[in-house]
């Protein structure tokens, strides 16, 4: 199984910062990563995938990059509504598996 | 609107099974992979089981296999999660996901539609 480790898996930002999560494959996965943001008592949502490609009206302050094995989700300038834990995933191949998570909080 | 709401969750005991189903709307059913997700309390995602359109094609997870049955039903929009020998450690809250883009076999590019889950606990 491929296993996905994200980093670091908490934080604390201000209003306005730039935000990194990174995520690591235990093997190459293509670009076969994705994000998704998770509020307290919601579903997650699917912000980016296949490493880069942002979803529809998730704001263009969220950037993904990374290929192999290695991966990074960047929130430019952190807003209000950012706060929250982020989970990538990889659709490389089943059994699909998912990093720890990062929760972003408020400095 | 675009919609999977879960529904089936509940108390068990351990060793006994439980159904869980998925109503879909807003979209073409039978065009997409469907995925259930779980969610322990207080931890993170877990993929639970895939399923193709045609349900010629079928994943597990290695904690569910041999236990758990994934199934749809096309003409009724309805994906379902059959769960048997059910374990303390199955307690989650359980998630549909439907797969971001159209296929004929498993493809797996990004769950971008989720229901708000349904709670599976099992205690005795």
């Amino acid at each position: 199984d491929i296993q996905m480790t994200q980093s670091p898996s908490s934080l604390s930002a201000s209003l306005g910062d730039r935000v990194t999560i990174t995520c690591r494959a235990s093997q190459s996965i293509g670009n076969y990563l994705n994000w998704y943001q998770q509020k307290p008592g919601t579903a997650p949502r699917l912000v980016i995938s296949l490493t880069s490609l942002l979803q529809s009206g998730v704001p263009s302050r969220y950037i993904g990059s990374g290929s192999g094995t290695d991966f990074t989700l960047t929130i430019s300038s952190l807003q209000p509504e950012d706060f929250a834990t982020y989970y990538c995933q990889q659709s490389y191949r089943a059994p699909l598996t998912f990093g720890g998570g990062t929760k972003v909080e408020i400095k | 609107e675009v919609q999977l709401v879960e529904s089936g969750g509940g108390l068990v005991q351990p060793g006994r099974s439980l159904r869980l189903s998925c109503a879909a709307s807003g979209f073409t059913f039978d065009d997409y992979t469907m995925h259930w997700v779980r969610q322990a309390p207080g931890k993170g995602l877990e993929w639970v089981a895939s399923i193709s359109w045609s349900s010629g094609n079928i994943a597990y997870g290695d904690s569910v296999k041999g236990r758990f049955t994934i199934s749809r039903d096309n003409a009724k929009n309805s994906l379902f999660l059959q769960m048997s020998s059910l374990r303390p450690e199955d307690t989650a809250l359980y998630y549909c996901a439907k797969e971001r883009i159209t296929g004929t076999t498993l493809n797996y590019h990004g769950m971008n539609v989720w229901g708000q889950g349904t709670t599976v606990t099992v205690s005795s």
